[in-house]
């Protein structure tokens, strides 16, 4: 049983564009999320987060916005550049701390 | 979809002793598996990638005699950690790469070192 789920395995997006990235979970003790990018041959690194106490946070061009509620986070990046291709992946976590991921979604911006 | 599990998903050891950690890819194989230690505010630390049948790539840092792995075949990695300390307590993650490049992630091993 799959708790975070990003349902989009890849995603394409125009240069200057928005890219809008999904994520749902199930568990609702999860109270952090996370988003984290990753390129090819390389671990993945923190992008974002946010606490189950907000429903948005912002950083530069990249802002998370959470829905309790519906159980869904995105991740939106304005304006998308083409070097933010990449693989996004959501993760959540609970009081003990573990990471749960999802699946990733590869995002391409093309120029 | 793929699946990669973790074995034990939380483990308590005392100091100075060994402690084995396995990742399984359950239905797909894995030519490249990676390991993952969790910081506090969940940040990741990249400490290795194995490929099957050959040696570790080790990050910068990372102790290749505290952290042993091996990577016996396309659907195991296994990392020990040797004389286990505290400072050793950690979250640790693993992760498998399949033919097609995907990555799928692990559910995790707490390990706690008395």
């Amino acid at each position: 049983d799959q708790q975070v789920k990003q349902n989009s395995p890849s995603l394409s997006v125009q240069e200057g564009r928005i890219s809008i990235l999904n994520c749902d979970y199930t568990n609702s003790m999860f109270d952090y999320f996370l988003w984290y990018k990753k390129y090819p041959a390389e671990g993945p690194t923190f992008l974002i987060s946010i606490s189950s106490i907000k429903d948005k946070n912002e950083d530069g061009r990249f802002t998370v916005f959470l829905n309790k509620s519906a159980k869904h986070l995105s991740l939106h990046i304005v304006p998308s550049q083409p070097g933010d291709s990449a693989v996004y992946f959501c993760a959540a976590s609970y009081w003990q701390g573990n990471l749960i991921f999802g699946k990733g979604t590869k995002l391409s911006v093309k120029p | 979809g793929a699946v990669v599990s973790q074995h034990p998903s939380w483990v308590i050891c005392k100091s100075g002793t060994s402690v084995k950690i396995e990742c399984r890819s359950l239905d797909f194989q894995a030519t490249t598996m990676f390991w993952y230690r969790q910081f506090p505010k969940q940040s990741l630390m990249l400490m290795a990638t194995s490929n099957e049948g050959s040696k570790a790539t080790y990050e910068q840092g990372v102790e290749k005699d505290k952290f042993l792995i091996n990577h016996a075949s396309l659907t195991l990695s296994t990392l020990t950690v040797t004389s286990a300390h505290p400072e050793d307590s950690s979250f640790y993650i693993c992760s498998a790469r399949d033919l097609r490049d995907e990555q799928y992630f692990g559910p995790g091993t707490r390990l706690t070192v008395t």
